[in-house]
C-alpha cells in the first residue's frame, strides 16, 4: 500500500542548529516527492520536489533535501535554522505506477525553532 | 499577482444548512483540488478537477459536493449530509496534467464550524 511517514509529531532545533525533518515513503513505481510548509491559519507552500536526476534538492528559503532510494527516504535539512522557520511541514509523494496520480500526504511535523 | 482565492475565511453552519465555499484561480491551471485538514492529520482529498465539466471524487466524497464549470472556479458544497463538518478547507490548483510532476499551490483555506 502506498503511505508517507512522518516519524516525528514535533522536532525541537536551536536558532542556528541544522535541522531536519525526516520523511520515508512506501509507494509501488518511482515516486515523485515534494515538501510543502504550512504557518497557522494559512495554505500550504511549496518548498522543492524531486522528479528525478541529482539525489540532493534545493528548494526556498535555503531548505535541501536527499533522495534515498535504498532507504526510501526524503529528508528536508536546513543548515542553520532560523526562528521563522517554525512551522508545520508536510511530505508528499505521488506513485508513478499509480494512474491516479494523486499526492499521498504525510501528517506533519511541527518544527519549533528555539532563540 | 496569480494565486488562488478561498472565501469566506471563516464559516459557520447550522444544522440541515449546505454551504458554498468558494475557489477561484488566475494562475490559468487545468487542476483543482479540495482538501480537507483536521488536526494532527495530513491532508485528506475531497474532490478534484483535472479539466472543465469534469470532476473525480476523492477519498473521502460523502457529504460534499462540486462543480467545475469554469477554468478559474471549483466551488465546494458542505451539504447537512456530511455530519462532521468542523475542519480547515484547503483549495489547490496544479498545473499538471496527469503527469503528477508540478506542484500545487494552495489558497489560505476557508474554517468551517458548526452552529
Amino acid at each position: 500500500a502506498q503511505s508517507v511517514a512522518q516519524p516525528e509529531d514535533q522536532v525541537n532545533v536551536a536558532e542556528g542548529n541544522p535541522l531536519t525533518v525526516k520523511c520515508t515513503y512506501s509507494v509501488s513505481g518511482n515516486p515523485y516527492l515534494f515538501w510543502y510548509v504550512q504557518y497557522p491559519n494559512r495554505g500550504l507552500q511549496f518548498l522543492l520536489k524531486y522528479i528525478t536526476g541529482d539525489n540532493l534538492v534545493k528548494g526556498s528559503y535555503g531548505f535541501e533535501a536527499e533522495f534515498n532510494k535504498s532507504q526510501t527516504s526524503f529528508h528536508l535539512k536546513k543548515p542553520s535554522a532560523l526562528v521563522s522557520d517554525s512551522a508545520l511541514y508536510f511530505c508528499a509523494v505521488r506513485d508513478t505506477m499509480d494512474s491516479n496520480y494523486q499526492l499521498i500526504w504525510g501528517a506533519g511535523t511541527k518544527l519549533i525553532i528555539k532563540p | 499577482d496569480g494565486g488562488i482565492t478561498q472565501s469566506p475565511k471563516y464559516l459557520f453552519r447550522k444544522e440541515g444548512q449546505n454551504v458554498t465555499l468558494s475557489c477561484e484561480q488566475n494562475l490559468n491551471h487545468d487542476a483543482m483540488y479540495w482538501y480537507r485538514q483536521d488536526p494532527g492529520q495530513g491532508l485528506r482529498l475531497i474532490y478534484y478537477s483535472q479539466i472543465v465539466n469534469d470532476f473525480q471524487k476523492g477519498d473521502i466524497a460523502e457529504g460534499y459536493s462540486v462543480s467545475r464549470e469554469k477554468k478559474e472556479s471549483f466551488p465546494l458544497t458542505v451539504t447537512s449530509a456530511q455530519k462532521n463538518p468542523t475542519a480547515f478547507y484547503l483549495c489547490a490548483s496544479s498545473s499538471d496534467r496527469g503527469v503528477g510532476n508540478q506542484p500545487q499551490h494552495f489558497g489560505d483555506g476557508t474554517r468551517l464550524s458548526i452552529l
